[in-house]
């Protein structure tokens, strides 16, 4: 069965220093991976995701993801976090790939950004 | 184009009763899934509908039903509620048309039972 693990339940990092969000998974099949992002009392939103190519990949506001099949490993990286990064990211896998994805998501990570 | 919404935003059962939570697909959209959030964790997958009909169920008992109706909205009953239904029930939408294959989630409802 598929799984998701993220080891850091919560990740503190003072404004523009660099973080890595830990995230591997466990799956006999080729995955589609994900990383969403939660903010206090919101819905999820879709930071980035890998499905196909190149492995690293990359989000408009300056996280990137490298996909490591042979550590099967998909973590999330930033150089410089801001205060308004500060949230809940979740490592997420597709159980069957294609557009009807069933997904399957870690436990989270909090990253708090502190001045 | 509209976004995933959720309705009602928040609620409070009390133990025993039942609830509805009504999603409202992203235009284009013909997938629906619902997952719980209980505090502190991640989404857990509850079940999807694809065409009106049950595409896939995750670990959770019958109480939990759903239907999709042609417009691609979908409800979510959970019956006999318990104090453990207490989470964030997210709605996502997704489309098998074309490559996308991202699912959309609405603002999701807080389910509270007392």
């Amino acid at each position: 069965a598929q799984s998701v693990t993220q080891l850091d339940s919560q990740v503190p990092v003072f404004e523009e220093a660099p973080v890595e969000l830990r995230c591997n998974y466990s799956s006999s099949v080729s995955v589609y991976l994900f990383w969403y992002v939660q903010y206090p009392n919101q819905g999820l939103q879709l930071l980035l995701k890998y499905l196909s190519g190149s492995t690293l990949v990359e989000s408009i506001n300056g996280f990137e993801a490298e996909f490591n099949k042979s550590q099967t490993s998909f973590h999330l990286r930033k150089p410089s976090v801001h205060i308004s990064d500060t949230a809940e990211y979740f490592c997420a896998v597709s159980v069957n790939g294609g557009a009807t994805n069933k997904l399957i998501f870690g436990t989270g990570t909090l990253l708090a950004v502190q001045p | 184009e509209t976004g995933v919404t959720q309705s009602p935003t928040h609620l409070i059962k009390t133990r025993g009763q039942q609830v509805t939570l009504r999603c409202s697909s992203q235009s284009g959209h013909n997938t629906v899934s619902w997952y719980q959030q209980a505090l502190g964790q991640g989404p857990q997958f509850i079940f999807q509908y694809y065409r009106e009909e049950e595409n896939g169920r995750g670990n959770f008992p019958p109480r939990f039903s759903g239907l999709q109706f042609p417009n691609y909205s979908s409800e979510l009953n959970v019956n006999a509620l318990e104090l453990d239904d207490s989470a964030l029930y997210l709605c996502a939408s997704s489309s098998t048309q074309g490559e996308s294959t991202e699912a959309f989630f609405g603002q999701g409802t807080r389910l509270t039972v007392v």
